[in-house]
């Protein structure tokens, strides 16, 4: 079956960067886009971008341009995103998650979804 | 950017009650909305697409409807297993903007 296994929570300081994987398996890791998406602490859920992993063309929620890196490596079919220069409201569970095939002409819902990962910023 | 919007922020019932949750996008999105369910700790769990199609394995006391710029999300008999909170998100452009979360609780 589909799973989206993740890296390990992490601590930063702020000012520092965070890199979280995401390693796919049980399906072809390049057919389907991979978003990233958070959620703070009591909060909801907030989209920040999405790449293709066949091409690594990458769309980012403009909150997080300048900021934000997402990447992947085919041969070993996993996503990575990179949150630069965190501050403390960057506290969050990072979830990655996949695009179903029930797409618009420019997007999906996401139907499978990794464990999160809970990224703490404190000094 | 669209923004979604739902409404009630919480919602309380009890076994056994027809609920109700809506999601209004700022711009219409014909039918590309989706509903999630979330329990505490957990990922979130795809239950609706394109605003009224049922997710595989979904039970069928859920269902969505709506188009343009207005969606319900209906839970016909509630069930212990569905206190939870409750997310729409549009997926009309690459921006996947989801709505605030309605949390359905006892």
């Amino acid at each position: 079956q589909v799973q989206l296994v993740q890296s390990g929570a992490e601590v930063k300081k702020p000012g520092a960067s965070v890199k979280v994987s995401c390693k796919a398996s049980a399906y072809t890791f390049t057919g389907y886009f991979m978003h990233w998406v958070r959620q703070a602490p009591g909060q909801g859920l907030e989209w920040m971008g999405r790449i293709n992993p066949n091409s690594g063309g990458t769309d980012y929620a403009q909150k997080f341009q300048g900021r934000v890196t997402m990447t992947r490596d085919t041969s070993i079919s996993t996503a990575y995103m990179e949150l630069s220069r965190l501050r403390s409201d960057d506290t969050a569970v990072y979830y990655c998650a996949r695009d179903s095939g029930y797409c618009s002409s420019t997007s999906c819902p996401l139907d499978y979804w990794g464990q999160g990962t809970l990224v703490t910023v404190s000094s | 950017d669209i923004q979604m919007t739902q409404s009630p922020p919480t919602l309380s019932a009890s076994v056994g009650d027809r609920v109700t949750i809506t999601c209004r996008a700022s711009q219409s999105i014909s039918r590309w909305l989706a509903w999630y369910q979330q329990r505490p700790g957990k990922a979130p769990k795809l239950l609706i697409y394109d605003a009224s199609s049922l997710e595989s394995g979904v039970p069928s006391r859920f269902g969505g409807s709506g188009s343009g710029t207005e969606f319900t999300l209906t839970i016909s008999s509630l069930q212990p297993d569905d206190f939870a909170t409750y997310y729409c998100q549009h997926y009309n452009s690459y921006s996947g903007t989801f709505g605030q979360g309605t949390k359905v609780e006892i």
